[in-house]
């Protein structure tokens, strides 16, 4: 296993349109998370999954924004409608959760650009 | 509300002496803590952690130190080297809050040869 893999690295987009990301995470980890991160500024937690369950949402998670896991495996982040302001990098990260803290590992991230 | 802070958004050190990169958190509920490296366009990369249980943790070159009555870690590295130049983040977590990361600003490292 080489890792947290995430896919498209880049997307341009047009206001409006609806994308889609894909992250695989490390296999046997049982802990997904999405995160975003703009210029200047750390990650910001967005959403968060246990084997399949969506366990949390951010409030930055507005209505437009969509997160899946199905069957606890990979997980797709979709924006719908995109705004300008939706342009960032895009970080998926996963965990094994067993005994107590356990450190995230990150993939390359989607660096999302809306025009 | 910042929860996180890295005061330095940056710190250049000659090669071979020691970078130390400071972060101060305000929740006394985190419990966990992490130092991450980002090259650009890439993720972040774990380099070490610490639990609220501990002071200190080494690995090789890096050491994190937990202060909990001050609310502070730092991270120091020993000796510097050219390829240390990165992006460096504080992050803080816990396991209630199902272990999502709260990320500090970053701290961008040069090391001069």
């Amino acid at each position: 296993d080489t890792g947290v893999s995430q896919d498209p690295r880049h997307k341009i987009t047009k206001r409006g349109q609806n994308v889609t990301f894909r992250c695989d995470p490390i296999s046997e980890h049982n802990r997904l998370y999405w995160y975003r991160q703009t210029l200047g500024q750390g990650p910001e937690f967005l959403t968060y999954f246990q084997n399949e369950a969506q366990l949390e949402k951010s409030r930055l998670l507005s209505d437009r924004f969509s997160a899946e896991r199905p069957k606890g495996s990979f997980s797709t982040l979709e924006i719908q409608r995109t705004e300008q302001g939706d342009s960032a990098m895009y970080l998926c990260a996963s965990s094994l959760i067993a005994l107590g803290d356990s450190e995230a590992f990150f993939g390359q991230g989607t660096r999302l650009t809306v025009v | 509300d910042q929860q996180v802070k890295q005061n330095s958004p940056s710190l250049s050190v000659q090669e071979g002496r020691i970078s130390i990169l400071n972060c101060d958190y305000t929740n006394s509920m985190f419990d966990y803590f992490l130092w991450y490296k980002k090259y650009p366009a890439e993720g972040p990369t774990f380099l070490i952690s610490i639990s609220s249980i501990k002071d200190k943790n080494e690995d090789g070159r890096f050491t994190v130190f937990l202060n909990k009555s001050a609310k502070h870690l730092s991270l120091h590295i020993v000796p510097s080297q050219p390829g240390d130049s990165a992006v460096y983040f504080c992050a803080a977590s816990r396991a209630l809050y199902g272990n999502k990361l709260v990320f500090g600003a970053g701290t961008i490292l040069r090391v001069k040869s």
